[in-house]
């Protein structure tokens, strides 16, 4: 059964980088069948998505967040990653990893983890 | 960048009753490209219906999508007590893949 568990800081000061983790069983981050994203929620609020990897190292970002936003696999740990660089308050969100279809799609999502930007 | 309009933001039925729900979409794409999730409250969203009428592994026949062109419809039959939640229309005919802003289905 595929499960996607996100882990990280939930406390980042303004200014600095996010970087949250996501932990993939019951399938690989190398196959060739699905995209890896990464999507956020503000509290109350509706779904952003804000990028994907592909298993050949591909990604494609929001343009909202493309200046600062980096999505990274690990194949060895069967893992992605999410940098997201230079945070305000405003990107204080439940981020949550997923499986993306072929067609970008999401079948399978992570528990989602709340990041809040604070000082 | 495509946008997504669902309506009615807040939908009040009973348990057993039938709801509608809207998803506008700023232009037209193939219907293979639509989407609906559905979120309970401290959960994440669960994706009910792909390619805007398929439903997904485990999903209860009472949900069923519609639609085609600029407008879409989640339809939910004989509402369940484990319905009552927010549902999300999502598109992936082009990058960035969008939501609606959710319309939430609250006990009457």
């Amino acid at each position: 059964q595929v499960q996607l568990q996100e882990s990280g800081p939930g406390l980042v000061k303004p200014s600095g980088t996010l970087s949250l983790t996501c932990s993939l069983s019951g399938g690989s981050v190398d196959s060739g069948s699905y995209y890896w994203s990464w999507i956020r929620q503000p509290p109350g609020k509706g779904l952003e998505w804000i990028g994907y990897i592909y298993y050949t190292g591909s990604t494609d970002y929001n343009p909202s967040l493309k200046s600062r936003v980096t999505v990274s696999l690990d194949t060895s740990n069967n893992q992605f990653s999410l940098n997201l660089k230079s945070v305000t308050a405003a990107d204080t969100s439940v981020y949550y990893c997923a499986r993306g279809t072929r067609y970008n799609y999401f079948d399978y999502w992570g528990q989602g983890t709340l990041v809040t930007v604070s000082s | 960048e495509i946008l997504l309009t669902q309506s009615p933001g807040t939908l009040s039925l009973s348990p057993g009753e039938s709801a509608t729900l809207s998803c506008r979409a700023s232009q037209s794409f193939n219907t293979i490209f639509l989407a609906w999730y559905q979120q309970r409250p401290g959960q994440s969203p669960r994706l009910l219906i792909y390619a805007t009428s398929s439903r997904a592994t485990g999903v209860p026949d009472r949900f069923s999508g519609s639609g085609s062109g600029t407008d879409f419809t989640l339809t939910i039959s004989r509402l369940e007590p484990e319905d009552f939640a927010v549902y999300y229309c999502q598109q992936y005919a082009g990058s960035p893949w969008t939501f609606g802003q959710g319309t939430k289905v609250e006990v009457k």
